[in-house]
């Protein structure tokens, strides 16, 4: 157990719709980011956030958004779903702002089916 | 730009030794991790260098060349359950530059 929670763990929807996915990272990490990982595909890093701030934007789409709250939990949002959405959603967080190579630690996902 | 690659696939036989290689190209450097990532669950860290030469940690170890762009991560004494994705990565080196993963190396263990 990493110390990260991801809710929820499985999530099925129909294009068109938004969902949320929300991430609760390990008590004094600071850092949270969230990766897509599509069947046998690679991690593809999608944004960071640090301290409430973001802090690096990687390959995220326009439909998608996020946000950490001043409690440091953040929130995915996927908006306009596609069926190329339909992946594993990670979630992991460090304790800087990994400029230091801070290990990350992941979460056990969201499994996102867009029907 | 920055990128990293890595083999697709490898297959060893259990109790053998693999080197599963990572060369990665970027304009700044802070270092390199391997993650372990079994099908459907969560990577996990295995190792992080940031200077020259090999990292041992139990039947793991972890190889890095700043020079050449090079990394390996060697695993001993192979058994059932090491079968799946290492992944090597690329942290940012700057408030511009963020971290990268390579696509992974499957790796399968037979009896």
């Amino acid at each position: 157990d990493s110390g990260v929670t991801q809710t929820p763990k499985h999530l099925i929807t129909a294009t068109g719709q938004r969902v949320t996915l929300r991430c609760s990272p390990r008590s004094g990490d600071l850092s949270v980011y969230w990766y897509q990982q599509s069947l046998d595909q690679g991690l593809q890093f999608l944004i960071q956030y640090y301290n409430g701030e973001e802090r690096a934007k990687g390959n995220i789409l326009e439909r998608f958004s996020a946000q950490q709250f001043p409690d440091l939990h953040s929130e995915l949002n996927l908006s306009s779903l596609e069926l190329g959405d339909s992946a594993l959603y990670f979630c992991a967080s460090s304790v800087g702002r990994d400029r230091a190579g801070n290990e990350q630690f992941f979460g056990p996902g969201t499994r996102l089916t867009v029907l | 730009g920055q990128n990293i690659d890595q083999p697709t696939e490898m297959t060893a036989t259990e109790g053998a030794i693999v080197q599963i290689n990572c060369t990665y190209q970027t304009s700044g450097f802070n270092g390199l991790f391997w993650y372990q990532q079994h099908a459907g669950e969560a990577p996990t860290f295995l190792s992080y260098n940031v200077l020259d030469g090999l990292e041992e940690k139990g039947r793991f170890s972890s190889f890095l060349s700043r020079s050449k762009g090079y990394s390996y991560l060697l695993l001993k004494e192979l058994q059932m359950k090491d079968s799946a994705s290492y992944l090597c990565a690329v942290p940012p080196y700057s408030s511009a530059s963020k971290i990268i993963f390579g696509s992974g190396t499957r790796l399968s263990i037979r009896p």
